[in-house]
């Protein structure tokens, strides 16, 4: 149980594009997905956290329009790199949190690697 | 603030040798403590966590942990490893919140 998915797990785009990652967990309802980035040898670096049907809730330094945010239901949240530029490409990974009682485990996806060119 | 400290970023290592991964972290209040474990290009897996209780934590695949207060340390150890071991190692911190915050990770090197 507590299965997350993430698609595409590889993306090559050109510069100036957009590109969206879906994360979705498979067999339960998250009431809270994370996303977070991780730079090559470096730790995961939280970038916003959504929960479904409310906006996101972005970490100081994050650019909300550059990264777009949407939690539209319980097991599917979606990340849109906006107008993407080399300095975008990273790992990208989500997590997603069933919500339920004083801890709540995270279940993180295989996550997804972005290039741009 | 909370902040998580892996002094180590690479611990090399012979196959069947015993292995210490350091973790200390900073909180002025009570948190819970996990250790993740991520393979090449994988996300990361649970590989056991401290919420309450014993302060002896242990992993099914022969991981253990150890949650010291007076230290604020959470120290991951396995007697004997593998090669299948080989990854990075991350301990993470949160405070009754679904937020962790991470450490910068050790990289574990299997040698046979």
């Amino acid at each position: 149980g507590a299965v997350v998915s993430q698609h595409p797990s590889r993306v090559i785009c050109k510069s100036g594009t957009s590109v969206k990652i879906e994360c979705r967990s498979l067999d339960f309802q998250a009431t809270t997905m994370f996303w977070y980035r991780q730079f090559p040898k470096q730790s995961l670096m939280l970038m916003a956290t959504s929960n479904e049907g409310s906006k996101a809730t972005y970490e100081q330094g994050v650019e909300k329009d550059k990264f777009l945010i949407n939690h539209a239901s319980l097991t599917l949240s979606t990340l849109t790199v906006t107008s993407a530029h080399p300095e975008d490409s990273s790992f990208y990974i989500c997590s997603a949190s069933p919500g339920q009682g004083r801890y709540n485990e995270q279940f993180f996806g295989p996550g997804t690697r972005l290039t741009v060119l | 603030a909370q902040s998580v400290t892996q002094l180590d970023s690479q611990v090399p290592v012979f196959e069947e040798a015993p292995v210490e991964l350091r973790c200390n972290y900073s909180s002025s209040v009570s948190v819970y403590l996990f250790w993740y474990v991520q393979y090449p290009n994988q996300g990361l897996q649970l590989l056991l966590k401290y919420l309450s209780g014993s302060t002896l934590v242990e992993s099914i695949n022969g991981f253990e942990a150890e949650f010291n207060k007076s230290q604020t340390s959470f120290h991951l150890r396995k007697p004997s490893v593998h090669i299948s071991d080989t990854a990075e190692y991350f301990c993470a911190v949160s405070v009754h919140t679904d937020k962790l915050i991470f450490g910068t990770g050790t990289r574990l090197q299997v040698f046979p």
